[in-house]
């Protein structure tokens, strides 16, 4: 298993510019999020998914888009970058059904906007 | 509202030296888990530890244990006879029942362990 994976890693934007972070999970989990990492402001969550076709908003959503077509599949589009979404993002992905488990966390996308 | 607070910004030790990372947080819940997580300087975030709040167990496991108080909404980390490879940062998170992967996450805690 891949676990969770993130592409690209590291990605400059110009302000204005548009752009799609991949994520992707081969665990079969229903729950997938998007968190940002801020300094000193820990993760906040931008959006999450309990399934297929459901998405929903998480603390920070604004200047985010997100669609869930597939259960692996979790990509998080950024429809016209700003300077203040220069932040490192994290995938992540849970399984649903008994205890509450850890989420599985993807390596990250380090962006920086111009 | 759930709020997590790491009051501890930084902390630096020399080696062997105990030391312990500090997590407060609010919540209305009487059902909710508790989390700690690691972030090496290569970026990953890392899992330590779960806690539900029934369970005020203490927790240890080799030179980490975990202390909660629900008393004082207290979530506590030491690390025993600290080592270099601990350097990083500490991220508490807090998480409701029913709350899919919601995470509340502290600021965190960069912690510098000096040879």
């Amino acid at each position: 298993n891949a676990g969770v994976t993130q592409t690209p890693k590291f990605q400059v934007l110009k302000t204005g510019q548009s752009m799609t972070l991949q994520c992707a999970q081969d665990m079969n989990h229903e729950y997938m999020s998007w968190y940002r990492q801020d300094p000193g402001m820990g993760l906040r969550l931008i959006h999450y998914s309990v399934g297929a076709g459901i998405t929903d908003q998480g603390e920070v959503p604004n200047g985010y888009n997100v669609s869930r077509s597939t259960t692996e599949d979790f990509p998080l589009r950024l429809l016209s970058a700003a300077p203040s979404q220069t932040s490192v993002y994290f995938c992540a992905s849970s399984p649903t059904g008994g205890p509450p488990y850890e989420q599985y966390f993807g390596p990250g996308t380090r962006l920086t906007v111009t | 509202a759930q709020k997590v607070t790491q009051a501890q910004t930084e902390i630096s030790v020399v080696e062997k030296e105990d030391v312990t990372l500090d997590c407060v947080y609010e919540t209305r819940d009487t059902t909710y888990y508790l989390f700690w997580y690691k972030q090496p300087p290569s970026g990953e975030l890392v899992f330590l530890i779960r806690r539900n709040s029934f369970d005020e167990q203490n927790e240890i496991s080799g030179r980490y244990s975990w202390n909660f108080q629900k008393s004082t909404s207290s979530f506590n980390f030491t690390i025993t006879a600290s080592q270099v490879v601990d350097s990083a940062v500490y991220f508490c998170a807090l998480r409701r029942n029913n709350a899919g992967n919601m995470l509340t996450f502290g600021g965190g805690t960069r912690l510098m362990v000096k040879p």
